[in-house]
């Protein structure tokens, strides 16, 4: 199985600040047909997981511009330009590639 | 407009069988590419992929969990089901059904239904 590995566990932020998430993977993610299937999640407290990016460095319809990936074969990052209050909550990375899919272990992400 | 919607029982006692629902609009499991994936999450913990149906009827299983997973589509009613035999506390979680699209994205996830395993 592909274990991914999230650092920090706990990003305290202040609002307007950028933010970093990194993630790594035990393995390449990249997959035979060429693409790297890491997609980031966001959940907010008391709510489902929501796709933010996919495929590294795609945003999903309606994510704000403020989010971007980027990363290659084992190594991803998730940033924030400024964040707002409505980030809060716990960011996941997530790999597609080779079943069975696997989670990060969430970073919290909190306001100062 | 892609929406899931998860439905079962809130509490089970050990080994008895669990079955959830998932009821879906706004695609369909005879369309060439799509999947619905089931993906669980302890309290307080991250998430932990189950099992995925695609439109052609394959299935894909958590290796650990394969002998007590079973996955099925009703094209027709669009739903899916998981069951689940021989429930333990450990299972206890909120359990969500994802869409899967025919590009392989997991990007709609439904709202979860809690489930207890106590006795």
């Amino acid at each position: 199985d592909i274990v991914m590995t999230q650092t920090p566990l706990s990003s305290p932020v202040t609002l307007g600040q950028p933010a970093s998430i990194s993630c790594r993977s035990s393995q390449s993610l990249v997959n035979r047909d060429g693409n790297t299937y890491l997609s980031w999640l966001q959940q907010r407290p008391g709510q489902p997981p929501r796709l933010l990016i996919y495929r590294i460095s795609n945003r999903f319809s309606g994510v704000p511009d403020r989010f971007s990936g980027s990363g290659a074969g084992t190594d991803f990052t998730l940033k924030i330009s400024r964040v707002e209050a409505e980030d809060v909550g716990v960011y996941y990375c997530m790999q597609l590639t080779q079943f069975p899919y696997s989670f990060g272990q969430g970073t919290k992400l909190e306001i100062k | 407009q892609i929406t899931l919607n998860e439905s079962g029982p809130t509490l089970v006692r050990p080994t008895q069988t669990l079955t959830l629902t998932c009821s879906f609009s706004g695609f369909s499991l005879s369309t060439n590419g799509e999947g619905v994936n089931w993906i669980r999450q302890s309290p307080g913990k991250a998430l932990e992929w189950l099992a995925v149906i695609y439109w052609d009827d394959d299935k894909r299983y958590r290796p650990s969990l394969k002998s007590r997973l079973t996955i099925t589509k009703d094209t027709s009613k669009n739903q899916v089901v998981l069951t689940m035999t021989n429930m333990d506390p450990v299972d206890t979680a909120t359990y969500y059904c994802a869409h899967r699209s025919f590009d392989w994205l997991i990007d709609y996830w439904g709202q979860g239904t809690p489930v207890t395993v106590s006795s």
